[in-house]
């Protein structure tokens, strides 16, 4: 079974442009979550999608967004880029079935390195 | 709100010895908790995951407990590789939904 992809693998942005990460999960998983991890905050949860409805969201500002599509591939997208969101922007999917509590494993992607000059 | 921390920060270890790995949560009501490596500059790979209704789990060389009361859990590597160098985190998984709360991480290193 593939893992979960990401795209693309690095990116290099200048401050006010918009990106586009995208994440496709593992095959029959409809949970996808994603994450920043910097140096200074480590990894940081920003939200997280189950069958294309947003069920949680994490302290960030409102440039950050995110959909899921009816495959389950999802998409996250900041708008005006500032410097502090050079990042590495972390995927994971998990076979959370949205009944009861998760206690599924959580399964990561490599990963988009994001820069921003 | 749920707060993890690993200690140490960093461990520097030769090749052979056993080595415990220690992560501490503020909130014992969690559902599990998850043990991850990271290669420099990759993503995580999941090395074990503990219900909350567990005390331990093993793979391999490695063995995760877990101690919900006190907040607790120890990864334990026994008889260390170079290759496994790399940064260790734990994540505990507290709401609904599949949100995990991150640790800081130990890097460990593992000389020859």
């Amino acid at each position: 079974k593939a893992g979960v992809t990401q795209t693309p693998r690095y990116l290099i942005k200048t401050r006010g442009q918009q990106v586009t990460l995208s994440c496709s999960p593992i095959s029959g998983h409809r949970s996808v979550s994603w994450y920043q991890q910097t140096p200074g905050q480590g990894l940081q949860f920003l939200f997280e999608y189950f069958s294309e409805t947003q069920r949680n969201k994490g302290n960030f500002p409102g440039r950050f967004s995110g959909r899921q599509f009816s495959n389950s591939r999802s998409e996250m997208n900041v708008s005006t880029l500032e410097l502090g969101d050079s990042a590495l922007y972390l995927c994971a999917s998990s076979p959370w079935t949205g009944v009861l509590a998760g206690d599924k494993e959580q399964f990561f992607g490599p990963g988009t390195r994001l820069t921003v000059l | 709100k749920q707060e993890v921390t690993q200690i140490p920060a960093a461990l520097s270890v030769p090749e052979g010895e056993n080595l415990v790995l220690n992560c501490s949560f503020t909130d014992s009501a969690i559902y599990n908790l998850q043990w991850f490596r990271q290669d420099p500059g990759k993503g995580l790979t999941s090395l074990l995951l503990i219900q909350s209704s567990q005390r331990e789990q093993t793979s391999g060389r490695l063995n995760a407990s877990l101690d919900k009361s006190s907040g607790r859990s120890t990864l334990y590597i026994a008889a260390s590789q170079p290759g496994d160098s790399a940064t260790y985190l734990c994540a505990v998984h507290t709401g609904t939904a599949s949100k995990l709360t991150f640790g800081t991480g130990t890097r460990l290193q593992v000389t020859l």
